[in-house]
Formats: structure tokens, sequence, C-alpha cells
């Protein structure tokens, strides 16, 4: 069985660039995650998708993140404009009654 | 609103010598709960899980926790330390209903002297 995979694994943009990055899920696994971890901490959800839904969004700075899972597959999440502060590793995990994870984009904003 | 707390942001063992996490919760219904494990530059790999029934949960690695409803715990131990465990460690605690949003704790760092 596949994992969940992303892309890219790394990435390096200036202040005020934007950002996207590509998740996708386990086939069959309905519920998707986007979650920020900044070094030296437990991950942070930013939004959580049911099939191409958000059932939580409310961590996700929305003037300047977004996110979309068209056809309730694939899932992007977007930065822009970036902030020095929004490096981290961006995770994406799916689950059906436990999550799996992909390797993680580590970002950073320079 | 649930949360987790891991005591310990490093825990230092000798190689062969116990393993021991800690991780208290909180909750307001009946917790799942979670231990994940995370090697340098990869995600988190899911150790083991209690959700209901038997309160010693076994997981992958030799690794086992034991859900102590009375003290809100839910330590993860290993009998005997090897190399190959040194990474970080993360205790996180959903629940039964809604859409399984999971909170996870800050995690611990397992450095494991040879």
């Amino acid at each position: 069985e596949a994992g969940v995979a992303q892309s890219p694994r790394y990435k390096i943009i200036e202040k005020r660039q934007s950002v996207a990055f590509w998740c996708n899920p386990i086939s069959g696994h309905a519920t998707l995650y986007w979650y920020q971890q900044i070094l030296g901490q437990g991950p942070k959800l930013l939004i959580q998708f049911q099939n191409n839904g958000v059932v939580d969004d409310s961590q996700l700075p929305k003037d300047r993140f977004s996110a979309e899972r068209l056809k309730g597959v694939d899932s992007t999440l977007k930065i822009q404009p970036a902030k020095l502060e929004d490096s981290a590793v961006y995770l994406c995990a799916s689950s059906t009654t436990e999550q799996y994870f992909g390797p993680g984009t580590r970002l950073t904003v320079t | 609103a649930q949360s987790v707390t891991q005591l310990g942001s490093h825990v230092s063992v000798s190689e062969g010598a116990l393993v021991l996490l800690r991780c208290n919760y909180s909750s307001s219904v009946p917790p799942y709960l979670f231990w994940y494990v995370q090697y340098p530059n990869q995600g988190l790999q899911l150790l083991l899980k209690y959700t209901t029934g038997a309160t010693l949960v076994k997981g992958i690695n030799g690794f086992e926790a034991e859900f102590k409803k009375s003290e809100t715990s839910f330590h993860l131990t290993k009998p005997s330390a090897h190399m190959s465990d040194a990474a970080e460690y993360f205790c996180a605690v959903s629940y039964s209903g809604g859409y399984q949003k999971v909170t996870f704790g800050t995690g611990t760092k397992l450095q494991v002297i040879p």
C-alpha cells in the first residue's frame, strides 16, 4: 500500500513570496490533515478535510494561508505572502481510524 | 477541549536500559491515545494506540504503553533501549466522536548512549 506522498520535500523562498505544497493521501482515506511543525514543537493542525469539505480550519491563518482538496483526493496548501515565522515542516496526513503521515515539506523563509 | 503534556523534552538512557517517556492528557470525553515516533527528516510513524478495551497496549519495536484513567496518563515504555530507538516521540490525544481532531504534545527527544 502506497503511503502519503508530499512534494516538494524542501523549499527555500524569500519573505513575501508565495509557495504551494501538494499532498496525495492514501487511496480511500476520506480525512486529510495539514499540520505545521515548527522546530522543537509538536505538530499543530492547520486544516482538516472530510472528503472535499473543511471540518476544522480554526488554526489556519486565513489572511495568508489557503488550502483546497478538489474531488476529495489530492490537496494543496498555499502560503501567500510568506513570513519568516512560517519556516517549519508542513506535514500532510490521512486517516480512516488512525493517521498516516507523509514525509513532510521543510520550508525555509529567508 | 483536549490537551497533552509530555514531561521532559529530552531523555537520555544507556543502551539496554529501561525507556520511560511520560505523557499526561486532559480530555472531557473518553480519549483515544497515541504514541508516534519521528526520525530525522521523516514524517511521524504510529507506534501504538489505545482506543477501548485492554489498557496495556503493545506496539511496534518492543514498545508498550498503559492507559491509566485515574492518573490521566499514557506513559511509553520499553524494557531495553536500542541505539535505533534514538528519535523524537510524540504523545497525542483524540476522541471517539466527531471528526477525530488529534492534539499532539510537544515531543520528547530520546538519546541512547552506547
